[in-house]
C-alpha cells in the first residue's frame, strides 16, 4: 500500500531559525496536505499542495510530484509552532494515508 | 462555526465490552473518515463514508463497525473491545472538492482494561 515517510522525526530549532520538514511518498498523489497536531492533539489542516509551491503565512510548502516528495518550510520559527507536523497524502481511492509525522520543539 | 464534534472525550472500557465513539459535523461534508492514532504510527484509517446510510473499510477495518445514519452523524462501534484497541480516536469531515480541508474533531481517548 502506499508510504508516506517524514523527516527529520524530530526538531529543535531557536526561536526565529527556519526549520524544514520533509515528506516522501510511495506512489503518485492526487492530493497532499499537510496537517499540524498541537501538543494538546487538536489537529488542524495547514495547506493542501498536491503540486508546485504554495505560500501561507510564515509557511511555505513545494511539492515535486514526479519525485514524489514535498517540503514545509517554516520561516522565523516561534515556540507556538511547536508540535508535531504530519504529511498524509491521497491517491485515486479517496483514501489518505498519514506519515508518522516530525516532531517539532521551538526552543525561547 | 462548522465543526465537527466528538463523544465522549475519553472513556475507559472493559475488555469484551461494546464501545460506541460518535461523531456529528456541522460543515455540511459529504466525505467523515474514522481515525485511530497510536504512537508511533501516525494515523490511520478505519473507516469512512461517502454518503449517508453507505460507509468503507479503511485500512485496519478490522474489530470496527461504523454507521452513518445522516450526513451529519458517523459513529464507530467496537462490539467486542480489546486491549490492542487502546488508542486515540479522531473523526475528520471533508467536502467533495479534490483540494477541500479536513476538519478534525478533538479526539476521543479510549482506555480498554
Amino acid at each position: 500500500g502506499q508510504q508516506v515517510q517524514q523527516s527529520p522525526a524530530s526538531l529543535v530549532l531557536q526561536e526565529g531559525e527556519n526549520a524544514e520538514l520533509q515528506c516522501n511518498f510511495s506512489s503518485t498523489a492526487t492530493q497532499l496536505q499537510w496537517f499540524y497536531q498541537s501538543p494538546g492533539g487538536s489537529l488542524v489542516s495547514l495547506l493542501s499542495n498536491p503540486s508546485g509551491t504554495k505560500h501561507t503565512g510564515r509557511l511555505t510548502s513545494t511539492t515535486v510530484t514526479k519525485e514524489r516528495r514535498s517540503s514545509l518550510h517554516i520561516s522565523s520559527s516561534q515556540t507556538t509552532d511547536s508540535g508535531t507536523y504530519l504529511c498524509a497524502i491521497e491517491a485515486n481511492t479517496n483514501k489518505v494515508v498519514f506519515g508518522t509525522g516530525t516532531r517539532l520543539q521551538v526552543l525561547p | 462555526e462548522a465543526a465537527v464534534t466528538q463523544s465522549p472525550r475519553s472513556k475507559v472500557a472493559v475488555t469484551g465490552g461494546k464501545v460506541t465513539l460518535s461523531c456529528h459535523q456541522t460543515n455540511n461534508h459529504d466525505y467523515m473518515y474514522w481515525y485511530r492514532q497510536d504512537t508511533g504510527h501516525g494515523l490511520r484509517l478505519i473507516h469512512y463514508s461517502y454518503v449517508a446510510d453507505s460507509t468503507e473499510k479503511g485500512d485496519i477495518p478490522d474489530g470496527y463497525k461504523a454507521s452513518r445514519p445522516s450526513q451529519e452523524n458517523f459513529s464507530l462501534i467496537l462490539e467486542l473491545a480489546s486491549l490492542s484497541q487502546t488508542a486515540v480516536y479522531f473523526c475528520a469531515s471533508r467536502d467533495r472538492g479534490a483540494n477541500s480541508d479536513y476538519t478534525f474533531g478533538s479526539g476521543t481517548r479510549l482506555l480498554v482494561i
